[in-house]
This record gives C-alpha cells, structure tokens and sequence, in this order.
C-alpha cells in the first residue's frame, strides 16, 4: 500500500505570493492533519480534516486555510506569504476518526519544504 | 495532554543498546505513552506505544513502570541510521486527531 505523498517536495516563493500544498493519504484513510515544522518552534499542528469538514484547528493565522476533497485528498494554502513561513510542512493520515495517542496511528508524509525569500 | 520531559540529546555508539526515558508525572489513568522517530527532512514515524508493563515490537522496546509516570524507549544495538529526533507523547487528543509534540530527544549514533 502506497503511503502519503506529498506534492511539491520543494518550493521557493516569495514574501506577499500565494502557495497551495497538496497530500494524498493512504488509500482509505479518512482523517488528514497538517504540521508546520520549524528549528525555531518544532512541530506545530495546523488543522484536521475528516470526511471534508475540518474538526480542529491549530493557533495560526487566517492566511492559512485547507480544504479536504470527497476522495480524501487534501489541500493547504497560505496567503500573503511572510519569511516566517519557511518550514517544512507535513500531512499525516489515519484511518478513522480518532485519538492519534489511542491507537489511532498517525502516518506521516515526507513533507514540503517552503521556502520563502 | 500530559507534559514530558526527555533529555534533549544523548550520544551512542553502534551497536550499543539506546534507552531514552521520558518522565510523565501527570499521566492521567487512560493515558497512552507513544513514541516517535522523525529522521533529517522526513515526517516522524510511529514507533511504539504501550500502556503499562513492556511492550516489544520489531524496533524497540518499551517499558512502563507501575507507577506509569515515567517510560524507557529501549532501542537494540544501534545502528548509524537510527541517528533521528525521538519523541515521547502521553495523553489523549480528544479525538481531535491533534498531535502535540516537545522538542525530542536527538540521538546520534557514532561509529
């Protein structure tokens, strides 16, 4: 079985620009959560989505928003893009819905590296 | 979810036995304790989780003493590649499908 994939691995942007983030979680997963990861602040959870509604939500601002398609993929964007938004970002899927820390596995794509100038 | 606390890094030597112990005082009674590894520039991996006694997989052991507020990542002879960042996580997302993760243990391997 396939894992999560991530598109693009590596994208250099500049600060104002727009960028869109794709990840295809593994096949019959449902469940896809998104992390921000940075030497500064480590891994920081940015939203959940199941089912195409998103049921959590991590402390970052409004320029970053996702959405979850009827075939489970998943897409995040950030808008009007800052320096501070270079890191790499990670999707996770599990299967059902549920407590990643009760036996509901969380499997980690390989990221995007973002890098803004 | 409960705080932890791990040693920010420590150092090895092939094939040497790794434990890494993470201290979990306010570990609630339906807490599970669970371990992930994260390699340079990939997303962390799942490793082991338990809820008291030992528990053994094919990569590592974990052992979770009676009083549950401390756990021992065990990892068998070491090899070069298991130099990552290990993260010890306790507590309940409350479905929420959150992770929270603290700074992790590095582990580097010497050979």
């Amino acid at each position: 079985k396939a894992g999560v994939t991530q598109t693009p691995r590596y994208l250099i942007k500049t600060r104002g620009q727009q960028v869109t983030l794709s990840c295809s979680p593994i096949s019959g997963h449902r469940s896809v959560s998104w992390y921000q990861q940075t030497p500064g602040q480590g891994l920081q959870f940015l939203f959940e989505y199941f089912s195409e509604t998103q049921r959590n939500k991590g402390n970052f601002p409004g320029r970053f928003s996702g959405r979850q398609f009827s075939n489970s993929r998943s897409e995040m964007n950030v808008s009007t893009l800052e320096l501070g938004d270079s890191a790499l970002y990670l999707c996770a899927s599990s299967s059902r819905r549920g407590d990643p820390l009760q036996g509901n596995e969380q499997f980690f794509g390989p990221g995007t590296r973002l890098t803004v100038l | 979810l409960a705080k932890t606390t791990q040693p920010i890094s420590m150092d090895s030597y092939e094939g040497q036995e790794v434990n890494i112990t993470c201290s979990h005082n306010n570990i609630a009674t339906n807490d599970y304790i669970t371990w992930y590894q994260q390699f340079p520039s990939q997303g962390p991996r799942f490793i082991i989780q338990g809820y008291k006694t030992k528990v053994t997989n094919e990569v590592a052991s974990l052992f979770i003493p009676a009083d549950r507020k401390s756990s021992t990542l065990s990892l068998p002879r070491v090899s070069l590649s298991d130099t990552a960042v290990y993260y010890c996580l306790v507590g309940s997302s409350g479905n929420t499908g959150k992770l929270i993760f603290g700074q992790g243990t590095t582990l580097q391997v010497k050979p």
